[in-house]
């Protein structure tokens, strides 16, 4: 069965600096697809990024980027210029792309990011 | 805007009851999905739909069942609530078989058994 693992349980950032939240994934498929979800105080889950693995290219959002390491298994989430919009919890997760598993996702525990001004 | 509501926000139930969490979506899409979320365990999936009256079991099912008679709402059931059940539950949708579209998700409801 496929797992997440988020080694980070909090992080802190100053305002205006980087952070880099850390993901790992195993898994034996080979096509799949890795999110990062954000969710605030409200508790509504937000799509940060999302990034296929059968893309070598790193998927940029603006502030947020991601560098997807295939052969690692490693999947870390990088915020620039951190604002105090950013506070939330993050999830990593991991989608199949078979139907068999329904497309669900499976989440990792979270790592809860803390931005002091 | 896709639009996935819990009915229900906080709820407080004595053990033994039998508790409905209810979930529409007003998007017409396929699959649904009900999540809990427990600090240290991140999101685990109870269970999900991708047809009406389709069902199948997710990680954790033990102690739950689920309907879906319309497509547009998926009902989570708790038939004897107990103690370890309480938990933010999230409810979530997505568009038919394919993997990268994105999934929905509501705004959860707390749920306290005493």
């Amino acid at each position: 069965a496929q797992t997440v693992t988020q080694s980070q349980p909090e992080m802190s950032v100053q305002e205006a600096e980087t952070v880099t939240l850390s993901c790992t994934y195993d898994t034996s498929e080979s096509d799949y697809y890795l999110f990062w979800y954000k969710q605030p105080p409200s508790r509504q889950m937000i799509l940060v990024i999302r990034q296929e693995a059968y893309k070598q290219q790193n998927a940029t959002e603006n502030r947020f980027s991601v560098n997807f390491q295939k052969a690692a298994k490693s999947f870390s989430l990088k915020i620039s210029d951190s604002q105090l919009g950013d506070a939330a919890m993050y999830f990593c997760a991991y989608r199949d792309l078979e139907r068999k598993y329904g497309n669900k996702l499976v989440f990792g525990a979270g790592t809860i990011l803390r931005v002091k001004s | 805007d896709v639009k996935v509501t819990q009915s229900s926000r906080y709820l407080v139930k004595r053990t033994g009851e039998k508790v409905f969490l209810e979930c529409v979506q007003d998007m017409d899409h396929e699959n649904m999905f009900w999540y809990r979320q427990d600090p240290g365990l991140g999101l685990r999936l109870i269970y999900f739909s991708y047809d009406v009256k389709m069902k199948e079991k997710g990680d954790i099912p033990e102690g739950y069942s689920v309907s879906r008679e319309k497509k547009e709402r998926f009902s989570l059931i708790l038939e004897s609530a107990s103690t370890n059940q309480t938990s933010m539950y999230l409810c979530a949708s997505s568009v038919g078989s394919v993997s990268g579209n994105t999934i929905y998700f509501g705004e959860g409801s707390w749920l306290t058994v005493v």
